[in-house]
């Protein structure tokens, strides 16, 4: 299995700010790479994916870039709706896993 | 518009067998794949398995002896089934529709079924 990484585990920052989460493959999944967002009781929501493509709705804010082992999430300016837990995911082989994830709170 | 409405037992007993339906609104049937994913309390998600419109499946290998996932095309729905469920299968299970025709890139998601395995 391929397994996910996530630095940090958890970040806190203040609205406005630049937030970068970076996630690790253990083995190359070449751009097979998607980042979700899921708040408290809620299911979780897709991004970002292909590495840098944003899903339908998400604002420019996001954006995403690596490729092979390495990707990173970047929030350039944080709004009151982005404090949430962000998760990694690989879509290159089955199973398809993810990062242990990313909370994103208030500082 | 997309939406996942997905049903079944919250509630089961070690050994039984869990069962939940996720039925599709909006949009062609055909074309995608089908996921489950789990969420056990407190902790990340966990990609059970996909099947696609024509009802090839890929599970998990530490759930693939329990796992069955199956598609209804005529009703737009597919379902999970887990067998012999313990303490461990406690978790909310999402049902997901791939986006577009990727395998485990998953665009929509149902709102989400809390399974309490407990005797």
């Amino acid at each position: 299995d391929i397994q996910m990484t996530q630095s940090p585990s958890s970040v806190s920052a203040s609205v406005g700010d630049r937030v970068t989460i970076t996630c690790r493959a253990s083995q190359y999944i070449s751009s097979y790479l998607n980042w979700y967002q899921q708040k408290p009781g809620k299911a979780p929501k897709l991004l970002i994916f292909a590495v840098s493509n944003l899903h339908g709705g998400v604002p420019s804010t996001f954006s995403g870039s690596g490729s092979g082992t390495d990707f990173t999430l970047t929030i350039s300016s944080l709004q009151p709706e982005d404090f949430a837990t962000y998760y990694c995911q690989q879509s290159y082989s089955a199973p398809f896993t993810f990062g242990p994830g990313t909370k994103v709170d208030v500082k | 518009q997309v939406q996942l409405q997905q049903w079944g037992a919250g509630l089961l007993k070690p050994s039984e067998t869990l069962s939940l339906t996720c039925a599709v609104f909006g949009g062609s049937f055909s074309g995608y794949y089908w996921t489950w994913i789990r969420q056990a309390p407190g902790k990340g998600l966990e990609w059970v398995g996909d099947i696609n419109h024509s009802g090839s499946t890929n599970y998990s290998p530490s759930l693939k002896s329990r796992v069955t996932i199956s598609v209804d095309t005529s009703k737009n729905q597919f379902s999970l089934y887990l067998s012999a469920v313990t303490a461990a299968d406690t978790a909310v299970y999402y049902c997901a529709r791939g986006l577009g025709s990727t395998e485990a890139t998953m665009g929509y998601w149902g709102q989400g079924t809390l399974v309490t395995v407990s005797s």
